[in-house]
């Protein structure tokens, strides 16, 4: 039973456009979201995160959104850079903070 | 500083063989998690460990085990290996501050290959 969804498998953006990667959740427990990025042969590379008492978190280029009541957050990448193409993972968790759960993830391919 | 780091980096293990997986976490996170990755899924939780104690358990078989030592590094154990288990193992580091949770940070992982 996959309780974080990534429903596009994947997305290609022109250079300095914006990508925007969505996942939705089921579990209204999750209460702490995690985006990563990922490239072949390599572990999860932490990019940003929010918690359930925020709808909006910046780092530079990436920006989350979260919309508790869709169970939907999104990561926006502006301006979207070559180097940004990997595949991209949200996890979800709840208050225990045991265990996340992982999407399937969404393959983001930046062109030039 | 370090990061995550995990051995060995690839492994090719026969049917019903044992194997053993080794991390040792950032530097003052006392927390380690394993995940099990396979090819177009995303990880999926097996253990937690905190100061030395399984914290959470995800829902695979008794095959799989670990444990945590005093220096907060881990090993994951698997036992009588299925073709089914070749994946990308991931641990994964984090502070675990109290009452909530918090970032986990990702070792590169160890690529399992069961023939």
């Amino acid at each position: 039973d996959q309780q974080v969804k990534q429903n596009s498998p994947s997305l290609s953006v022109q250079e300095g456009r914006i990508s925007i990667l969505n996942c939705d959740y089921t579990n209204s427990m999750f209460d702490y979201f995690l985006w990563y990025k990922k490239y072949p042969a390599e572990g999860p590379t932490f990019l940003i995160s929010i918690s359930s008492i925020k709808d909006k978190n910046e780092d530079g280029r990436f920006t989350v959104f979260l919309n508790k009541s869709a169970k939907h957050l999104s990561l926006h990448i502006v301006p979207s850079q070559p180097g940004d193409s990997a595949v991209y993972f949200c996890a979800a968790s709840g208050d225990t903070g045991n265990q996340f759960y992982f999407g399937t993830g969404t393959s983001l391919t930046v062109i030039p | 500083d370090a990061g995550v780091t995990q051995s060995p980096t690839h492994l090719i293990k026969t049917r019903g063989q044992h194997v053993t997986l080794r991390c040792s976490p950032i530097s003052g996170h006392k927390s380690v998690s394993w995940y099990q990755q396979v090819l177009g899924q995303g990880p999926q939780f097996i253990f937690q460990y905190y100061e030395k104690e399984e914290r959470g358990r995800g829902n695979f078989p008794d095959r799989f085990s670990a444990r945590q030592f005093p220096n907060y590094s881990s090993e994951l154990n698997v036992n009588a290996l299925l073709l089914g288990d070749s994946a990308l193992y991931l641990c994964a580091s984090s502070w675990m501050k109290p009452g909530g949770p918090d970032t986990q940070y990702f070792g590169p992982g160890t690529r399992l290959t069961v023939l």
